[in-house]
């Protein structure tokens, strides 16, 4: 338990449908990240967030939309994804920006 | 070609076995992670370095700023230790956090 949580755990969607990824850090981080871990590829990251303020989107297609309501909390939108989507998201937290990050344990998502 | 190469790719050992991972990167950083992911896919983080040596455990992470070199040792392996093993680099100029692939180690009793 590393104190951060993300909901669901699983997902499975259609390529029209919309949804959200939730993930909630209990432990006063001020930066919080969202990770793509496709098969046989290295970890991407997707967005960061520093109190609450984006300061990295990596090239990350817009039917992806990053959420930041407030420190402990973060929510990526997804909708009209692709088949190569599917992959496994991780939401990270750390104390400060790129310090020890501290992870969640992901959402596998399927995309139909 | 990936700015953050790890070698080796696979490693099985024994038991008690000394374990060395490496890790080369092309860029300049401001620091470098270790970074843990089990089967299931949960991921730890290890170390974050930029000079020198760190120790916890059976665990130490070492790093050569001027080769740009860092390793992962494992003393007395485990079976516990079997997981996936990562690097990321941090880059000096920009915010731009850069994964190796990847050592998958399977550690046998």
């Amino acid at each position: 338990e590393t104190g951060v949580t993300q909901t669901p755990r699983h997902l499975v969607m259609g390529m029209t449908n919309k949804k959200s990824l939730k993930c909630e850090q209990h432990l006063g981080h001020n930066a919080m990240y969202w990770y793509k871990q496709s098969a046989k590829k290295p970890l991407e990251l997707m967005f960061v967030y520093s109190l609450e303020e984006r300061v990295e989107n990596n090239s990350v297609p817009s039917r992806f939309s990053p959420e930041c309501p407030n420190s402990s909390h973060l929510f990526l939108h997804l909708h009209t994804l692709q088949p190569e989507d599917s992959a496994l998201y991780l939401c990270a937290s750390s104390q400060e920006l790129f310090y020890e990050q501290y992870f969640g344990p992901g959402t596998r998502l399927t995309v139909t | 070609k990936n700015e953050v190469e790890q070698s080796p790719q696979n490693l099985t050992a024994q038991e008690g076995e000394f374990i060395t991972i490496n890790c080369s990167y092309s860029v300049g950083i401001s620091a470098l992670h270790w970074l843990q992911q089990h089967p299931g896919g949960g991921i730890v983080s290890l170390f974050m370095l930029s000079s020198g040596k760190k120790k916890h455990g059976r665990l130490i992470a070492t790093i050569n700023i001027q080769e740009k070199h860092s390793s992962l040792h494992i003393t007395a392996s485990h079976p516990r230790d079997s997981a996936v093993y990562i690097c990321a680099a941090l880059g000096s100029s920009n915010y731009k956090l850069t994964f190796g692939k990847g050592t998958l180690l399977t550690v046998n009793p």
